[in-house]
This record gives structure tokens, sequence and C-alpha cells, in this order.
């Protein structure tokens, strides 16, 4: 069926680093640009990043630009983030979407 | 970046009541509004796109409507499993932004 699935999450200390990963399946993951949105504990949703179909096009936050790298294997039809510099307020589930399709999560926590 | 200023942050309604919930962009954004709703422990569900338009699979009891500056999420006669939080988006351009979400308790 159709699905992301998100993984990759954890506990981490700040400073350090972590990649999350989303698998595709169901359809053709190569057609479609593809988003990051996080939500941290009891809190609203953010938007995170985003990557063209072809990973051509990369548009992220403010609050994450230039830590966060947002990246793409359409043979392996995943999706990738790559996490540094992580910091407590990065603390929060991380999703991949592609409306109407979300993932169901991955919580990354960020504390010593 | 397109702040978008959603109201009211809660409120109480019961089951068969009618409810809207507003969503005001900082800027023009023609239709380029989203809405979802989000039930606890689970990922957000797209409802509405363009402003207007019903995602497939979304009960009629739910529509949208605006442009421009101001947008409105409408609930008609609640049922029991719409008690969630609703947020707005705009797609307009990057970054998007949410609403900052209208969480809909029953009363």
């Amino acid at each position: 069926q159709v699905q992301l699935v998100e993984s990759g999450g954890g506990v981490v200390q700040p400073g350090r680093s972590l990649r999350l990963s989303c698998a595709a399946s169901g359809f053709t993951f190569s057609n479609y640009p593809i988003h990051w949105v996080r939500q941290a504990p009891g809190k609203g949703l953010e938007w995170v990043a985003v990557i063209s179909y072809d990973g051509s096009q990369k548009y992220y936050a403010d609050s994450v630009k230039g830590r966060f790298t947002i990246s793409r294997d359409n043979s392996k039809n995943t999706l990738y983030l790559q996490m540094n510099s992580l910091r407590p307020e990065d603390t929060a589930m991380y999703y991949c979407a592609r409306d109407p399709i979300w993932g169901q999560g991955t919580l990354v926590t960020v504390s010593s | 970046d397109i702040q978008m200023t959603q109201s009211p942050s809660s409120l109480s309604a019961s089951v068969r009541d009618r409810v809207s919930i507003t969503c005001r962009a900082s800027q023009n954004i023609s239709n380029f509004v989203n809405w979802y709703q989000q039930r606890p422990g689970k990922a957000p569900n797209l409802l509405i796109y363009g402003a207007s338009s019903l995602q497939s699979g979304v009960p009629s009891r739910f529509s949208g409507s605006g442009s421009e500056t101001d947008f409105t999420l409408t609930i008609t006669s609640l049922q029991p499993e719409d008690f969630a939080t609703y947020y707005c988006q705009q797609s307009y351009n990057y970054p998007l932004t949410f609403g900052g979400g209208t969480k809909v308790e029953i009363k």
C-alpha cells in the first residue's frame, strides 16, 4: 500500500549528529517532492525542509538552515535528513510527508 | 516569511454543532492554503487543499473557504471523531508555515 515509514530517531547529546530515513512504497517516489515536518512535544507543526523530485532543489526552515541537509536516493525510494549540531530545541517527532501521505513519525530527543 | 494566525486556539463544542476555524495570512497568498486534522498520537491528515478542495475520502461535513488573506475551515454537524486539533498551512512559498492550531474539545 501507499506509505512512508520513518526511522533513525533516538536520544542524542547536544552537538551530535543523527540521520533520519524515510522509506517510500506504493507510489512512484521519483515523481514527487517530499517534505520533513516536525512537532515538538505538546507543540504545533513546524515545516523543516523539502526536496524536489530529482533532488536538484532544496529549501529549509531558518531554524535548521546550515545544520540539516535533506537528500534522497530515488533508486532506493528513500528520503534522508542529516541533522548536525543538534540542539535541545530540535527535540521533536519528525514526519516525512507527500500530501496526502504522511509517515507515522520518528522521535528525536536531544538531551545530555 | 508568511505568518499564519489561526483562531481560536481552542474551542468547546457539542456533537452536531457547527464549528468554524479561521486563519489569516500576513500577505496575499491567493488560495494556497491547506487544512489538516491531527488526532492525539497520530500524524496529521489532509482535509482541504487549495483553500476549498475536499481531499478524497474526507467527509463532506468539512469545507474550506476564503482567498487572499482570510480563510475558514467549517465543520457542519460535529461528530465524535472530529474532536482533534486542526492546523492551517500556507503553500504559497517557502518556507511553508503552519498556523498555531485549534484544539476542538467536547463540551
